[in-house]
């Protein structure tokens, strides 16, 4: 069945440095989303990623869709406290029947 | 505008008995979601509703799990009877619903944290 990877499960980094997270599926997606998780909390929707080749950006977090629709990468610049977390991938199979989550990647930030 | 709503929070029962957990979604979504998360894993889907009807419900243990979305509102998990390996949390999520295979995104409740002893 439809599986979806993220690598890597950890991260952590000093304040103000960048991370990326890589989410990669087993079949052609139909679109891709991306949470974020804070501790304790529950997922909060980021973004969803349609077209081959997407690009978008929020403020700091720059997302990216492959393109041939399996890969996809969450890329943060210079990162903050407040991006502590756990973010996810979700990709829809191309016919639409289901979501599958990524395990996550964690991410720690020391100031 | 309320968010998708839970309860209980914390549920804490010993094996063999039974639990259920009610969520409430954002007025208007006729998609409805549970799901289950353990301890550094995503959210793994349930069941999901389109309005009343459970239009995805394999990956539901239905030996002891069963669902309910009376008048496409409301909807109940229930578990009968727990397991040890049921302790998780429970996740809720609504959305608008999906558009030509296109998922629109998901609005998550707080969950509900299971423990089983």
């Amino acid at each position: 069945g439809q599986q979806v990877m993220q690598i890597p499960q950890y991260q952590h980094v000093q304040e103000g440095e960048d991370f990326t997270t890589y989410c990669n599926s087993s079949t052609t997606l139909s679109n891709i989303q991306w949470y974020k998780q804070r501790p304790g909390g529950h997922p909060v929707f980021l973004i969803q990623l349609v077209k081959s080749g997407e690009v978008k950006k929020q403020k700091r977090l720059t997302f990216q869709f492959g393109e041939a629709k399996k890969n996809s990468s969450l890329h943060i610049t210079a990162t903050q406290t407040t991006d502590v977390g756990t973010y996810f991938c979700a990709g829809s199979n191309q016919a639409g029947t289901a979501l599958i989550f990524g395990k996550g990647t964690t991410l720690s930030v020391s100031s | 505008e309320a968010g998708v709503v839970q309860s209980p929070r914390y549920k804490i029962i010993e094996k063999k008995q039974p639990v259920a957990f009610w969520c409430n979604p954002i007025s208007g979504h006729n998609t409805l979601y549970w799901y289950l998360q353990n301890l550094g894993q995503g959210p793994e889907l349930l069941i999901r509703y389109e309005n009343e009807e459970a239009v995805d419900d394999s990956q539901l243990p239905k030996d002891r799990f069963s669902a309910e979305r009376l008048k496409g509102v409301d909807s109940t998990l229930k578990i009968q009877p727990a397991e040890l390996g049921d302790s998780a949390v429970y996740l809720c999520a609504s959305s608008p619903g999906t558009s030509g295979g296109t998922y629109n995104e998901q609005f998550f409740g707080p969950g509900t944290r299971l423990t089983v002893l």
